[in-house]
């Protein structure tokens, strides 16, 4: 069963403008959450994270909000850039680090 | 910065033949695992390592086997390759805190055929 489901696979944002992607989980026992970002042919980078005591983490472009009573986390990146095209994993670790990824948003930034 | 290398970027093999993906890191992470990303699957996590010889079995270990012999190398084995395997395999580490970021490799795209 997913525990990190992010169901939107793709999203299509003009350059400059906002981009929000999303993610809903289910194990109330998860209280630290993760974005990654990937490149096609390269491993996935870490991005922001954010921790379950507080509800938006901000690092220059990048913010991530955090409903704990919704259990859904977003990602908000302003202003969206080409180089922001990628797919975006949000994950969440548990005790044993085990990690639990979402199956990824391709988010595509048109100039 | 922490570097995880994966030794292959693309490997072809035949069904059957046994497979060995290798993965080192410089950090002197506690932490090594393997997932695998398939298209509207996500990553899946094959097998992790918290210390040297130590291994746990993931999501979905079955027709794999790991080695960790040495705390900067973690081995994926396919003991007998099948085309369901054909896959994009990722190494990662991390440190001991649950919570630490997982730092990747740039991931070896295996196909089976």
């Amino acid at each position: 069963d997913q525990q990190v489901k992010q169901n939107s696979p793709s999203l299509s944002v003009q350059e400059g403008r906002i981009s929000i992607l999303n993610c809903d989980y289910t194990n109330s026992m998860f209280d630290y959450f993760l974005w990654y970002k990937k490149y096609p042919a390269e491993g996935p980078t870490f991005l922001i994270s954010i921790s379950s005591i507080k509800d938006k983490n901000e690092d220059g472009r990048f913010t991530v909000f955090l409903n704990k009573s919704a259990k859904h986390l977003s990602l908000h990146i302003v202003p969206s850039q080409p180089g922001d095209s990628a797919v975006y994993f949000c994950a969440a670790p548990l005790t044993g680090n085990q990690f639990y990824f979402g199956t990824g948003t391709s988010l595509t930034v048109i100039p | 910065d922490v570097k995880v290398t994966q030794s292959s970027r693309y490997l072809v093999k035949r069904t059957g033949e046994k497979v060995f993906l290798e993965c080192v890191q410089d950090m002197d992470h506690e932490n090594m695992f393997w997932y695998r990303q398939d298209p509207g699957l996500g990553l899946r996590l094959i097998y992790f390592s918290y210390d040297v010889k130590m291994k746990e079995k993931g999501d979905i270990p079955e027709g794999y086997s790991v080695s960790r012999e040495k705390k900067e190398r973690f081995s994926l084995i396919l003991e007998s390759a099948s085309t369901n395997q054909t896959s994009m395999y990722l190494c990662a580490s991390s440190l001991i805190p649950y919570n630490s970021p997982l730092h990747f490799g740039n991931g070896t795209r295996l196909t089976v055929t």
